[in-house]
């Protein structure tokens, strides 16, 4: 049972353009959500968070966005540079519970110069 | 100069032998995860512990085992029983439930 999915394997945006990453859970105890950005044979880095009181949180060129009764968390990039080209993550969990987060499958971004 | 370290990054095993993943912290984190990731996956969480002496199985905990005898340290063993080794294996740390810092991995290959 897949509690958190990406279901856009991949995305291929133009240089300067919006890219939007989505995630969708099924588990409405998630309360706290992270996204990372990972490059080949390397280790993710984190990006940005967002806890479930909140529905929108910014650094820099990176908004997340959370519709908690969809269920439903999005990245944007704005905007979007060659260097934003990996496989991005997007993690759940539940805060009061215990530290483990789940993962979603990746979404590989590829921004065309 | 804070972060994980991984060792070694490339790793090479015989079947039927075990081996041993080193992952190392010095950010004072109370929490440490092994995650493997396979092509075209997610990371799949393997073991964690929240603190000194305590872990416990994720997921996919059949055929590997850990010890948490130190808070900075948390290797993880690979033994014979897993079935299928070969894989890319992240180890990550954190403090509580906040963001979580990953190491370089350690890509594991069963010849």
């Amino acid at each position: 049972d897949q509690q958190v999915k990406q279901n856009s394997p991949s995305l291929s945006v133009q240089e300067g353009r919006i890219s939007i990453l989505n995630c969708d859970y099924t588990n409405s105890m998630f309360d706290y959500f992270l996204w990372y950005k990972k490059y080949p044979a390397e280790g993710p880095t984190f990006l940005i968070s967002i806890s479930s009181i909140k529905d929108k949180n910014e650094d820099g060129r990176f908004t997340v966005f959370l519709n908690k009764s969809a269920k439903h968390l999005s990245l944007h990039i704005v905007p979007s540079q060659p260097g934003d080209s990996a496989v991005y993550f997007c993690a759940a969990s539940v805060a009061s519970g215990t530290y483990k987060y789940i993962f979603g499958t990746g979404t590989r971004l590829k921004v065309l110069a | 100069d804070g972060g994980i370290t991984q060792s070694p990054k490339y790793l090479f095993r015989k079947e039927g032998q075990n081996v041993t993943l080193s992952c190392e912290q010095n950010l004072n984190h109370d929490a440490m995860y092994w995650y493997r990731q396979d092509p075209g996956q997610g990371l799949r969480l393997i073991y964690y512990s929240q603190i000194v002496n305590d872990f416990q199985k994720g997921d996919i905990a059949e055929g590997y085992s850990v010890s948490r005898e130190k808070k900075e340290s948390f290797p993880l063993t690979v033994t014979s029983a897993q079935k299928n080794p070969t894989a890319f294996y992240l180890c990550a740390s954190s403090m509580g439930y906040n963001e979580q810092f990953f190491g370089p991995g350690t890509r594991l290959t069963v010849l």
